[in-house]
């Protein structure tokens, strides 16, 4: 079965507090690794799709990186109009369904 | 272009009912996906409809069901609702449904 666990549950940082948000993932066959950001009761915005162990993909303040285990959603100089919800998802070889971990809920104060 | 639209945006149902809700894809796809969002979780698969056709079902009763149109919009219907499906309902919809997934704004169901 597809597991996906993110860490931590919830992040405080200041203003301009670089940090990293984690996805680890089991998977048969990772087909695409997705990550999202949703704000309260919006539906999920998204940011990166990630296909094999060493991609990496940026956007403004984010950078988004793969291995075999884990993702990680690098923030880089954090805004707080960059508090929300990052959603990580995992899509399996052959399968249409993705696999959603419950989200790294980040707050960034001013 | 527009995104995925969803209607309505909110509901307020009693227990027992029947409700329907919809969504229209982004304009050339052809995969629509509908899942369920309880506060603080993921979301949760509830379908995939590719082509008018059922390519996936999530650990649902069935109470739940599914359809796509010709024009691929999608209708998802919940029959004698309980108070547990209160939550965000989103619809996402891709290309072809192997791809990234592009999200509507959600209805928010609540049972009553």
């Amino acid at each position: 079965e597809d597991q996906v666990t993110q860490s931590p549950e919830a992040l405080r940082l200041q203003e301009g507090e670089s940090s990293s948000l984690n996805c680890s993932y089991t998977v048969s066959g990772l087909r695409g690794l997705f990550w999202y950001r949703q704000d309260p009761g919006k539906g999920p915005e998204f940011l990166f799709t990630l296909y094999s162990a060493g991609e990496e993909k940026e956007k403004e303040r984010l950078k988004a990186t793969l291995t075999k285990k884990e993702s990680f959603l690098h923030i880089t100089a954090p805004k707080p109009e960059d508090s929300a919800t990052y959603l990580c998802a995992v899509q399996a070889g052959g399968s249409y369904i993705p696999t959603f971990g419950r989200g790294t809920s980040l707050i960034v104060h001013p | 272009d527009a995104g995925v639209t969803q209607s309505p945006t909110h509901l307020i149902k009693t227990r027992g009912q029947h409700v329907t809700l919809r969504c229209s894809p982004i304009s050339g796809h052809k995969s629509v996906s509908w899942y369920q969002q309880v506060l603080g979780q993921g979301p949760q698969f509830i379908f995939q409809y590719y082509e008018k056709e059922e390519r996936g079902r999530g650990n649902f009763p069935d109470r739940f069901s599914a359809r796509q149109f010709p024009n691929y919009s999608s209708e998802l219907n919940v029959n004698a609702l309980l108070l547990g499906d209160s939550a965000l309902y989103l619809c996402a919809s891709g290309p072809g449904g192997q791809e990234t997934q592009y999200f509507g704004p959600g209805t928010r169901l609540l049972v009553l």
